[in-house]
């Protein structure tokens, strides 16, 4: 079946790096946008990067620009987080997702993006 | 950014009521706006894409509408299993952005 499980998590102090991995399987990996979402602890959802089915277009939240490097393996069917210059506020449960599009859609589908697979997250902290 | 508003933050409900969920976006999105349903510990659940497009798999009690900058998702008859908090997204531009989430309860 369709699943997603992110893996790397754990206990960093600030300032630290850390790189999440988010194995597929069940689906055509290489034909799919994938994404990266967060949970704060008691908060909702942010949205962090997303990349596209080659690695050719990436865009990423400011909250993490410049520290966050999202990357793929198609060959692995694996997605990454590469997270440096952590802070407190970079504690959360991070998840990945899988990007699709409405079967309908022609032409110009970004704008209809949305998550329709996610894994069950892994949990960073940082603190000292 | 564009910045997305629900409304209520929370609700109480009984089993078999009617419930109705509104998402504001800050500016214009047509109707690229998703739905998702979270339980306590879970991962979200795509519920509704593309503003009014029904999730495989999910029951006919929900559905979404609208276009622009107001939307709604409603539950038919809340089911138990239906307790949880519910966001709204916009994917219209990045960087993508959720609303702050709706906790449907137990009355």
């Amino acid at each position: 079946q369709v699943q997603l499980v992110e893996s790397g998590g754990g206990l960093v102090k600030p300032g630290g790096s850390l790189r999440l991995s988010c194995a597929a399987s069940g689906f055509t990996f290489s034909g799919y946008y994938m994404s990266w979402i967060r949970q704060a602890p008691g908060e909702g959802l942010e949205w962090v990067s997303y990349i596209s089915s080659s690695g050719s277009a990436i865009y990423y939240a400011d909250s993490v620009k410049g520290r966050f490097t999202i990357s793929r393996d198609n060959a692995e069917n694996s997605l990454y987080l590469q997270m440096n210059s952590l802070r407190a506020e970079d504690t959360a449960v991070y998840y990945c997702a899988r990007v699709e599009v409405p079967s309908y859609c022609g032409g110009d589908c970004s704008y209809f993006y949305y998550m329709d697979v996610w894994g069950k997250g892994t949990t960073v902290t940082v603190s000292s | 950014d564009i910045q997305m508003t629900q409304s209520p933050s929370s609700l109480s409900a009984s089993v078999g009521d009617r419930v109705t969920i509104t998402c504001r976006s800050s500016q214009s999105i047509s109707t690229s706006l998703n739905w998702y349903q979270q339980k306590p510990g879970k991962a979200p659940n795509l519920l509704i894409y593309a503003a009014s497009s029904l999730q495989s798999g999910v029951p006919s009690r929900f559905s979404g509408s609208g276009s622009g900058t107001d939307f709604t998702l409603t539950i038919s008859s809340l089911q138990p299993e239906d307790f949880a908090t519910y966001y709204c997204q916009q994917s219209y531009t990045t960087p993508w952005t959720f609303g702050q989430g709706t906790k449907v309860e137990i009355k």
